[in-house]
C-alpha cells in the first residue's frame, strides 16, 4: 500500500472555526490532490498540488484554502467551517500528472454542526 | 466533455456466482481507465487499470476488466465472488483533458451486496 496519512481522522466542530487537515506521504510523489465524496456527488476535487509551494483549484475549491511546504505534506484549511463542509476528505497522491494512477489516503470525516 | 457512467447503483449476487460491473465513459482521446474498490470506513483502493495493450487486463484479488474501444466500456468481472468482495466500486477515467490538473473522472460508484 502507498504510504499515505491522514490526520485526524475523524473530526467534529462548529461552525465558523478554522480546521485544518493533513495528508502525509512517505512516496515522494509529486502531485497530490484533495477530494471530498458526498453521497450523490461522487469524488469531486477541491484542490491539487504539483509541487512544493506549486497549488491550484479544483472544481470545488470555494471555502478552501491549501498549502504545500514540503514534498510529504498538503494541508487542507477550511478558514470557516460550514455545514456544507460536512463530508468525508481525501487524499489522493500520483507520481505524474495524469494518466497516471492516484493512490487514496484512508479519508477524515468531517462533521461541522 | 468527459464522463464516467455507471449504470447500475446497486448489484447483489450470491457468493460464489460472477460478477460483471459495468462502465460506460464519454472521453475525447484514448483514455486511462481504472477501478478502485472502498469498503466502509476506508479509502478508495485501486483494482486494476488500463493505459495500453491488451484490452484484458488483471487486477488484484481475482478481478479483470475489459477495454471495449467500440463500445465506449470497461467492465470489470470477477468468476466467483467473495462475501468479503461486498464493498462499493468505482470506474475513473483520466485525466481530465480540458483542466489539466490530472484529475481523475469518477463514476458514480456501485454498491456491491453479497448473499451468503
Amino acid at each position: 500500500d502507498a504510504g499515505i496519512t491522514q490526520s485526524p481522522r475523524h473530526k467534529v466542530t462548529e461552525t465558523g472555526t478554522p480546521v485544518t487537515l493533513r495528508c502525509h506521504q512517505t512516496e515522494n510523489h509529486r502531485y497530490m490532490y484533495w477530494y471530498r465524496q458526498d453521497p450523490g456527488h461522487g469524488l469531486r476535487l477541491i484542490h491539487y498540488s504539483y509541487g512544493v509551494k506549486d497549488t491550484d483549484k479544483g472544481e470545488v475549491s470555494d471555502g478552501y484554502s491549501v498549502s504545500r511546504s514540503k514534498t510529504e505534506d498538503f494541508l487542507l484549511t477550511l478558514e470557516s467551517a460550514t455545514s456544507s463542509q460536512t463530508s468525508v476528505y481525501f487524499c489522493a497522491i500520483s507520481a505524474e500528472l495524469g494518466g497516471v494512477e492516484q493512490y487514496f489516503g484512508p479519508g477524515t470525516r468531517l462533521t461541522v454542526t | 466533455a468527459q464522463s464516467v457512467t455507471q449504470p447500475d447503483i446497486h448489484i447483489t449476487v450470491s457468493e460464489g456466482a460472477s460478477l460483471e460491473l459495468r462502465c460506460n465513459y464519454s472521453y475525447g482521446a484514448t483514455p486511462y481507465l481504472f477501478w478502485y474498490v472502498q469498503s466502509p470506513g476506508q479509502g478508495l483502493q485501486l483494482l486494476l487499470k488500463y493505459f495500453s495493450g491488451d484490452t484484458l487486463v488483471q487486477g488484484i484479488k481475482g478481478f479483470e476488466a475489459e477495454f471495449k474501444r467500440s463500445q465506449s466500456s470497461f467492465n470489470l468481472r470477477k468468476p466467483s465472488v467473495h462475501w468479503s468482495d461486498a464493498a462499493e466500486y468505482f470506474c475513473a477515467v483520466g485525466p481530465e483533458v480540458s483542466s489539466n490538473t490530472g484529475k481523475l473522472i469518477f463514476g458514480q460508484g456501485t454498491t456491491l451486496q453479497v448473499k451468503p
